[in-house]
């Protein structure tokens, strides 16, 4: 058990619409991040925030937003949802910044119909 | 640009034979280096780290990692394979200050009896 919790586990959904993913971060962990596993592009980095600040930002498309919270928790954000979006999200938490580990949840897997 | 590359998409061995895995990186700096695996269903695990200092790290689950700047690898290496690490491998290096983390492809690990 990394820690990390993410809800739901699992989401199925038609296209056009939206959905929220929820991250809650080891206890401690002050950076958040966010990555987007699919079958045809890998692992891809999309957004970091530390303590609450956006610090980073990868492969985010702009139809996808995120926040993180004072109590920490992060919250990643898909609208206008297409047939690609379908994917595993995952979340993972580090202590601060500066390379250290990070630590995966189990993932969010997003089915788009 | 940082990148990763994981030149091997899927391996094979015996169980009880030696493994390599490879990864090679591109960054200017010295980079951070991580060793992650994933199971089915699963999160990543973090395996092993490098920030500094000697160049042979030692990981959970009996695997180890040199880092050689002269040929920009950090391969991933165990000397006796058991049928659990089956799994899927990635390589991930990250800048200094963090913000950042590149994946590697990742390498798929078969073990056969």
């Amino acid at each position: 058990d990394s820690g990390v919790t993410q809800t739901p586990k699992h989401l199925i959904t038609a296209t056009g619409q939206r959905v929220t993913l929820r991250c809650s971060p080891r206890s401690g962990d002050l950076s958040v991040y966010w990555y987007q596993q699919s079958l045809d592009q890998g692992l891809q980095f999309l957004i970091h925030y530390y303590n609450g600040e956006e610090r980073a930002k990868g492969n985010i498309l702009e139809r996808f937003s995120a926040q993180q919270f004072p109590d920490l928790h992060s919250e990643l954000n898909l609208s206008s949802l297409e047939l690609g979006d379908s994917a595993l999200y995952f979340c993972a938490s580090s202590l601060g910044q500066g390379g250290q580990p990070q630590h995966f949840g189990d993932g969010t897997r997003l089915s788009i119909l | 640009a940082q990148s990763v590359t994981q030149p091997d998409i899927h391996i094979t061995v015996s169980e009880g034979a030696s493994l390599e895995l490879r990864c090679n990186y591109s960054y200017g700096a010295t980079p951070y280096l991580f060793w992650y695996v994933q199971s089915p269903g699963q999160g990543l695990q973090l395996l092993l780290k490098y920030f500094s200092g000697d160049t042979l790290v030692q990981g959970i689950k009996g695997f180890e990692a040199e880092f050689k700047r002269s040929q920009s690898s950090f391969n991933l290496r165990k000397p006796s394979v058991h049928w659990s690490d089956a799994a899927e491998y990635f390589c991930a290096v990250a800048s200094n200050t963090g913000n950042q983390f590149y994946f590697g492809t990742g390498t798929s690990l078969t073990v056969i009896p």
